[in-house]
């Protein structure tokens, strides 16, 4: 079973530029999030999508936005690029809502993105 | 705002020493994880903790989550080279099983094991 991937791996931004990352799920899951890794802040949540509705957002201005399409490959956006959103973004994939062990989440590699 | 406070943050031990990670919050979680990230990527799964005061054992890792489930421990026992790492606890949502898909992450724990 292929496990969550994350395009691209690495990406070089300009500041005020907009980036696009994204995220194809194990196969079968229906429910993906977003993660922002640094080192001063370590990992926060960005979003959850379930179903391609929104379920969840966590405390990011509206800068980042996400989205997920009908066969669960979910994508996100950072508009107006700033020095500071320099980070590891991680996506999460899990089977679904209900039940405690429907929490374990799936991580894929990343994308490490750079913003100059 | 769950929080998780995860000590220590850097661990440096010899080969064959034993030690615990901790994991605590003012917050009840439905379920706690723990994961380990080796650079550049992603957490890898190590267990789900579930019921309070359950015990889970995995080879050499022994992970414990508290009564409340407010907290959890992470033990390595006679430690490796290759268990060096970060290790993350992450706490899942209780309100109504619509914040299962958010995980709160602590800080992690830098654990560099030498041989």
């Amino acid at each position: 079973k292929a496990g969550v991937t994350q395009t691209p791996r690495y990406l070089i931004k300009t500041r005020g530029q907009q980036v696009t990352l994204s995220c194809s799920p194990i196969s079968g899951h229906r429910s993906v999030s977003w993660y922002q890794q640094t080192p001063g802040q370590g990992l926060q949540f960005l979003f959850e999508y379930f179903s391609e509705t929104q379920r969840n957002k966590g405390n990011f201005p509206g800068r980042f936005s996400g989205r997920q399409f009908s066969n669960s490959r979910s994508e996100m956006n950072v508009s107006t690029l700033e020095l500071g959103d320099s980070a590891l973004y991680l996506c999460a994939s899990r089977p679904g809502p209900k039940g405690a062990g429907g929490t374990e989440a799936f991580f894929g590699q990343g994308t490490r993105l750079t913003v100059v | 705002t769950q929080l998780l406070e995860q000590s220590p943050q850097f661990l440096s031990i010899q080969e064959g020493e034993n030690l615990t990670v901790y994991c605590n919050s003012s917050s009840v979680f439905s379920s706690l994880q723990w994961y380990r990230q080796e650079p550049g990527e992603g957490p890898v799964l190590l267990v789900t903790v579930v019921t309070g005061g359950e015990v889970k054992k995995l080879k050499r890792l022994t992970f414990q989550f508290g009564d409340a489930r407010k907290d959890s421990s992470l033990h390595i026992t006679a430690a490796q080279p290759g268990d060096t790492g970060l290790y993350l606890c992450a706490g899942a949502g209780t309100s109504g099983g619509t914040s299962y898909g958010k995980l709160t992450f602590g800080q992690g724990t830098i654990l560099t094991v030498h041989p």
